[in-house]
């Protein structure tokens, strides 16, 4: 089984600062990761994955997040959020041989002015 | 980009009572779900659908959950009897591939069970 940790609920930002994501994750056997989006009134979009090769990746929106395998973390970052970042963040996990999702609590993103 | 539609937006229900939640997946996908998100917890997987059968359920889908795609192009999901502890959000989605790792997601149903 598998279980992910997103360690802040919010996260409250201003305009153009950087801003961290944090996502930690168990599980006894292989798994990809996963970061959504849920913008109000929304279905969650996929942000980005990390399936196998360089630890970084990057995504969409200016969005990247790097795989930590020794920490068990896949952290979300972004040098400069707008107010268009604001929105709920979830990491997710899947095992590699399977097709359900297990998720974190999300993060609320709200970024002002 | 293809949405996945769910319909209606928000549902109120009495205890007891039968509810369907329709969801129509994006029209090549093969593979389905059913995820849900009470308030303040974590989304959680239902069950995934393939080829007209279920491929794989989480200890939430008991009996009282069922699903089924009527048509070719709706996914519904039926709570037979439903408790006030099935309130939450349904969200449906789909992929071509059940390994191809991105899902689409559609906008949830909010379900009020009083």
């Amino acid at each position: 089984a598998q279980s992910v940790t997103q360690l802040d609920s919010q996260v409250p930002v201003f305009e153009e600062a950087p801003v961290e994501l944090r996502c930690n994750y168990s599980s006894s056997v292989s798994v990809y990761l996963f970061w959504y989006v849920q913008y109000p009134n929304q279905g969650l979009q996929l942000l980005l994955k990390y399936l196998s090769g360089s630890t970084l990746v990057k995504g969409i929106n200016g969005f990247e997040a790097e795989f930590n395998k020794s920490q068990t973390s896949f952290h979300l970052r972004k040098p400069s959020v707008h107010i268009s970042d604001t929105a709920e963040y979830f990491c997710a996990v899947r095992e590699t041989s399977g097709s359900r999702l297990t998720f974190g609590e999300g993060t609320q993103l709200t970024v002002n002015p | 980009e293809p949405e996945v539609t769910q319909t209606p937006s928000h549902q109120v229900t009495q205890m007891g009572q039968e509810v369907i939640l329709r969801c129509v997946p994006i029209s090549n996908h093969l593979y389905f779900y059913w995820y849900r998100q009470i308030l303040g917890q974590k989304v959680e997987f239902l069950v995934s659908f393939y080829n007209n059968e279920i491929s794989e359920k989480s200890e939430i889908f008991d009996d009282q959950f069922s699903v089924e795609r009527p048509d070719g192009s709706n996914f519904t999901l039926k709570i037979r009897s439903t408790k006030l502890e099935d309130s939450a959000m349904y969200f449906c989605a789909s992929n071509r591939d059940s390994r191809n790792e991105k899902l689409f997601f559609g906008s949830g149903t909010q379900l009020s069970v009083l």
